[in-house]
């Protein structure tokens, strides 16, 4: 049964930098698939950021591309999101996801984790 | 980037009954649309990809249909644990940039 957890602060200072990582356990992340980070803010849709192989290759929402570096750790089995330069807008629930390749759906995801930018 | 639309924004139905609801793509994702659920304080959860195969457990009261631009996602006979949000989701562009529907929120009436 695959699981993913994701972990971090629950609040950020605006213009500081928004970091979480994603364990992954009952399946190996170097066996393959794209790891994957989506939001979404209080009470709206649904928002993906970027996405990851197990090699390093990584893509990037346009839209959040400038702030977004997601990177993995093969040998602790997890990924991790980095968001710089915060501000309010920023404020989701962050989800991690599993998608089986680029052009794929999401078939297994995190139970999310609250993130809010406040001063 | 390609704008998904759902409606309607709210749908009302009895238990029992039938639901429909809709997602249009703003230019065409072949097959490529997947469906989620999501019940609030709860990540989504994968009903239907590939617009019309059903995910490991899924009951077969859900199914999707449709291609290009047009999707549906039909239930045939509502229980109470299917009254939630549900959100389509595309994948079909290169470079990936996947985006996500607005939502139908399923609520009892």
């Amino acid at each position: 049964q695959v699981q993913l957890q994701e972990s971090g602060p629950g609040l950020v200072k605006p213009s500081e930098t928004l970091s979480l990582t994603c364990a992954v356990s009952g399946y190996s992340i170097s066996s393959g698939y794209y790891w994957g980070w989506i939001r979404q803010p209080p009470g709206k849709g649904l928002e993906w950021i970027g996405s990851i192989y197990h090699s390093g290759s990584t893509y990037y929402n346009p839209s959040l591309k400038s702030r977004v570096t997601i990177s993995v750790d093969t040998s602790k089995n997890q990924f991790s999101l980095k968001l710089s330069s915060v501000t309010a807008a920023d404020t989701a629930v962050y989800y991690c996801a599993r998608h089986l390749g680029i052009i794929s759906h999401f078939d297994y995801w995190g139970q999310g984790t609250l993130v809010t930018v406040s001063s | 980037e390609i704008v998904m639309t759902q409606s309607p924004a709210t749908l009302s139905v009895s238990p029992g009954e039938r639901a429909t609801l809709s997602c249009r793509a703003s230019q065409s994702v072949s097959s490529n649309l997947a469906w989620y659920q999501q019940k609030p304080g709860q990540a989504p959860r994968l009903l239907i990809y590939g617009a019309s195969t059903r995910a490991t457990g899924i009951p077969a009261r859900f199914s999707g249909s449709g291609s290009g631009t047009e999707f549906t996602l039909t239930i045939s006979s509502l229980q109470s644990e299917d009254f939630a949000v549900y959100y389509c989701q595309q994948y079909n562009n290169w470079p990936p940039e996947y985006t996500f529907g607005q939502g139908t929120k399923l609520e009892i009436k």
